[in-house]
């Protein structure tokens, strides 16, 4: 098993460009997330889908949107790129998105916005 | 917000010694968990405990809780060079959403040989 992938693994863009980060899990989880990751910081928490079909925002969710494509794939979409966006991006899976269950990382995207 | 704080945000031991990494949240909990970031890696998971559990074990890691004192620490023995990593915290987030995880700002470890 793959576990969770993530593509591009890494990510240059302008100003105002629009790009859609991948995820798949192939862990058959119904609960999906996106974080992001700034130095010195903890993961915050953008969007999730707790369940096929349904997605919720999360702490920090302005300039993003997502699709819960289907129960194996999340996409998280920057419309127009801004340079606060310039973070490492990680998407998560969990079995079904209770209380003290163990989440599951993908290896990240780097995306640096110019 | 952040709900954990780790303390020390960095680390620095020798290869042999043990490393001692503390958290505090701010909101009653149900479980914490903690998590080791390789450097440009994903997080992994490392070990959870409840909040009706006081310590818990898994081969050289211990964890304990302190809920009257909105605490956790977990404690590496023995370290070695490739327990070199980012250690987080995270506990279940409120309400509805009480499987989502909200993660403290980590304490960098590093073990020299």
């Amino acid at each position: 098993n793959a576990g969770v992938t993530q593509t591009p693994k890494f990510q240059v863009l302008k100003t105002g460009q629009s790009m859609t980060l991948q995820c798949a899990q192939d862990m058959n989880h119904n609960s999906m997330y996106w974080y992001r990751q700034d130095p010195g910081m903890g993961l915050r928490l953008i969007y999730y889908s707790a369940s096929e079909g349904t997605t919720d925002k999360g702490e920090v969710p302005n300039g993003y949107n997502v699709s819960r494509l289907n129960k194996r794939e999340f996409s998280l979409r920057l419309e127009s790129a801004a340079p606060s966006q310039t973070s490492v991006y990680f998407c998560a899976s969990s079995r079904t998105g209770g209380p003290g269950e163990t989440q599951y990382f993908g290896p990240g995207t780097r995306l640096l916005v110019l | 917000s952040q709900q954990g704080e780790e303390d020390p945000q960095a680390l620095s031991i020798q290869g042999g010694e043990n490393a001692t990494m503390n958290c505090s949240y701010k909101t009653s909990i149900n479980n914490l968990q903690w998590y080791r970031q390789n450097s440009g890696r994903g997080l992994v998971h490392l070990i959870l405990i409840r909040s009706n559990e006081r310590e818990k074990h898994s081969g050289r890691l211990r964890v304990t809780l302190d809920t009257s004192k909105k605490s956790s620490s977990l404690l590496i023995t023995a370290s070695r060079a490739a327990d070199t990593a980012s250690y987080f915290c995270a506990t279940d987030g409120y309400g509805g959403s009480q499987g989502n995880l909200i993660f403290g700002k980590g304490t960098k470890l590093s073990v020299k040989p």
